[in-house]
């Protein structure tokens, strides 16, 4: 079965810094997706990473503050800018395989720690 | 926006116990998949099941789409089923965008 990675597994920063998160797919994929989970809630959609053109975000997130990048269909970052305590969740890239259904797989997620 | 609410929000069982889950959703949808969020942070895909009932090992599930809800049993419960299980919808028409319910958290004890 294919292998989705992030890197990293988690880190801790500092307030004002920026970090980019990276998913690698071992395989092509159609869809690839940003999930952020706060500390004891559910999973929140950020955005649709789209292969060679701007990601699409859902409402409450913009491009300035997570900007995605997805050079190909296997490998996309997601950057936190400017971070606050507040950014301080788990990140999460999922994927939806080319030829599949629409069943959905996550990367084991990125635990983000702002101070 | 759609509304997905699961019940119960937390769930303590003895080892050996069996459960059930449940996840009730407010519109019509293409796709339910139910994960385990293991205490790393991973989330382990259990179920792709728009309809019907589909089972595997101790787990089974089953979605009643035009009544929309879905339900997941848990038999002869285990320590290693600690964890929080979500329900995420694919909206009809609302692309490849899954909803995640609100969770519950199930701790199972010796």
């Amino acid at each position: 079965s294919a292998v989705i990675s992030q890197k990293p597994s988690r880190d801790i920063c500092q307030r004002g810094t920026s970090l980019t998160i990276q998913c690698q797919v071992d395989s092509q994929v159609t869809m690839m997706f940003w999930y952020r989970q706060q500390p004891g809630q559910s999973l929140t959609l950020i955005a649709t990473a789209n292969q060679g053109s701007e990601a699409t975000y859902e409402s409450g997130f913009v491009i300035d503050k997570f900007p995605i990048s997805r050079p190909n269909l296997t490998f996309s970052t997601l950057t936190v800018s400017n971070m606050s305590p507040e950014d301080s969740s788990i990140y999460l890239c999922s994927v939806d395989f080319i030829g599949g259904i629409d069943e959905q797989f996550f990367g084991p997620g990125t635990r983000l720690t702002v101070l | 926006g759609i509304q997905v609410e699961q019940s119960p929000p937390d769930l303590i069982l003895q080892e050996g116990a069996n459960s059930t889950l449940r996840c009730n959703f407010s519109d019509s949808v293409n796709n339910l998949q139910w994960f385990h969020q293991n205490p790393w942070g991973q989330l382990i895909n259990l179920f792709y099941i728009p309809s019907g009932t589909k089972q595997n090992g101790r787990l089974s599930a089953t979605t009643v789409a035009t009544e929309r809800y879905s339900l997941l049993y848990i038999s002869s419960s285990q320590t290693t089923d600690s964890g929080v299980y979500f329900c995420a919808v694919l909206l009809t028409g609302g692309g490849n965008k899954l909803t995640f319910g609100t969770g519950t958290q199930l701790k199972v004890e010796l």
